[in-house]
């Protein structure tokens, strides 16, 4: 099982509707979690961190399930900039290929919205 | 504040030149990373430097690729004899110190390596 997965995708979901998406990672003893935003040809950019008790911002939701060993991203209302691809990232132990204390991401899941 | 930054933000070279990439973290941030990601592929972990730690280098493709680091300042990535496969965006992504913050890396906007 690889270290982090996401569906790839695509996404497509016309404007307005909702639209959520889970990411899964494998090591049990992993601690933070993050969604990262990427729009075609730039870098990502932390969109959100992910919090054992789930956290809010705006029309984007973030939950944990650590019995299953994932995490998920909700979007409501959706937006015609909310396309773009969604990274996970998972935090890594020593030597688990993300360097110290790094993050281990997912290949994304790329959204599409359509008007 | 200053983001993280990469020069240059393009390039592009014939194969077997050697390259040097360029990156300027967070002004603070005591840890910095270097990814490669290809065309329509996920992040690449390559190498990652912690204060005056000795880098983790289990990424790296091969030994045609190293780093440095100045203290808790610029790095560079060289890729000597740079092959086709090599072309791909490399971003740097800056972290604060992990005993003060958690693990959420800033990156830079990369630079987009072309071999012909």
């Amino acid at each position: 099982r690889k270290e982090v997965e996401q569906d790839p995708g695509p996404f497509n979901v016309p404007e307005g509707a909702t639209v959520a998406f889970n990411c899964t990672y494998s090591n049990s003893a992993s601690q933070s979690f993050f969604w990262y935003r990427q729009d075609c040809r730039k870098e990502p950019k932390l969109l959100m961190s992910v919090y054992s008790s789930g956290n809010e911002d705006g029309r984007f939701t973030a939950q944990l399930n650590r019995a299953s060993q994932y995490i998920s991203l909700l979007i409501r209302d959706s937006k015609l900039s909310d396309s773009a691809t969604y990274l996970c990232a998972v935090n890594s132990r020593k030597g688990g290929g993300g360097g110290a204390d790094g993050l281990t991401f997912g290949k994304g899941t790329h959204l599409i919205i359509q008007p | 504040g200053a983001g993280v930054s990469q020069s240059p933000s393009n390039k592009v070279t014939e194969k077997g030149k050697d390259v040097e990439l360029r990156c300027d973290p967070i002004s603070g941030h005591t840890a910095l990373y270097w990814y490669r990601q290809r065309l329509g592929q996920g992040l690449e972990f390559l190498i990652y430097f912690q204060g005056n730690s000795a880098p983790d280098k289990s990424g790296l493709p091969s030994d045609r690729f190293s780093a440095e680091r100045t203290g808790e300042s610029v790095s560079t990535l060289t890729i000597q004899r740079t092959q086709q496969e090599d072309s791909a965006v490399y971003l740097c992504a800056s972290r604060p110190d992990p005993d003060f913050a958690p693990h959420e890396q800033y990156f830079g906007p990369g630079t987009r390596l072309t071999v012909t």
